[in-house]
């Protein structure tokens, strides 16, 4: 079946450009994770979704971060004004279940490059 | 945040060889997962631990939820040279919606 899948796969944004990047869960799936991974690093929580409700965005840097799901499927996560720091791998993730606890199906990634 | 130790860092090791790798937290952790990433992909999970002295096998892969509930190790048995990427561990508490995922043990299997 299908999995998680981003887009786009790669993406290059001058600083101070608005990004926006796109997330389709596994069908069904009702948990909805984002991360963030540096470059040799294992990926960092950005922010967690059931369904529509965003439960838990303590993982987001900076008010220039923002994620949206509002239909409870695809997700999108927007970055504003952004900047050299920003640049990284941008994972999703999704579960099949709730809370967070079980096991997550991760996408390829978006990397975004800001120069 | 928490801080996931994940060692050893890299390995080289010759085809058949079997493989063990750990990591360690300063937390009590109630789900361990195990992931394998290939350059340019995304994590794939291979192994997924709920239970403290759980044993779980995934074909060559063998993993273990420590009894501390502080760490969980790793094994691949007869590396073959598709074995080959970089191995993440990730732990979440009772606490929170996220899983901390530890630095990462690159793998080099020589054939």
């Amino acid at each position: 079946g299908a999995g998680v899948s981003q887009s786009p796969r790669y993406k290059v944004a001058k600083r101070g450009q608005d990004v926006a990047l796109r997330c389709d869960p596994i069908s069904g799936h009702v948990s909805l994770f984002w991360y963030q991974q540096a470059l040799g690093q294992g990926p960092e929580f950005l922010t967690y979704f059931q369904n529509e409700a965003q439960l838990d965005k303590s993982g987001l840097p900076s008010d220039r971060f923002f994620a949206e799901r509002p239909e409870g499927s695809v997700s999108t996560l927007k970055i504003q004004r952004t900047q050299q720091e920003d640049s990284a791998v941008y994972l999703c993730a999704s579960s099949p279940r709730t809370g967070g606890f079980y096991e997550q199906y991760f996408g390829p990634g978006t990397r975004l490059t800001v120069t | 945040g928490q801080q996931l130790n994940q060692s050893p860092q890299s390995m080289f090791i010759q085809e058949g060889e079997d493989v063990s790798m750990n990591c360690t937290s300063s937390s009590i952790f109630n789900t361990w997962l195990w992931y394998k990433q290939d350059p340019g992909e995304g994590p794939v999970l291979l192994i997924a631990l709920y239970k403290a002295g759980e044993l779980t096998s995934n074909g060559r892969l063998t993993a273990q939820f420590g009894i501390t509930r502080k760490d969980s190790f790793l094994n691949i048995s007869a590396s073959i040279p598709s074995d080959v990427g970089i191995y993440f561990c990730a732990g979440r508490s009772n606490t929170g919606n996220q899983f901390y995922f530890g630095t990462g043990t690159s793998l080099t299997v020589i054939p």
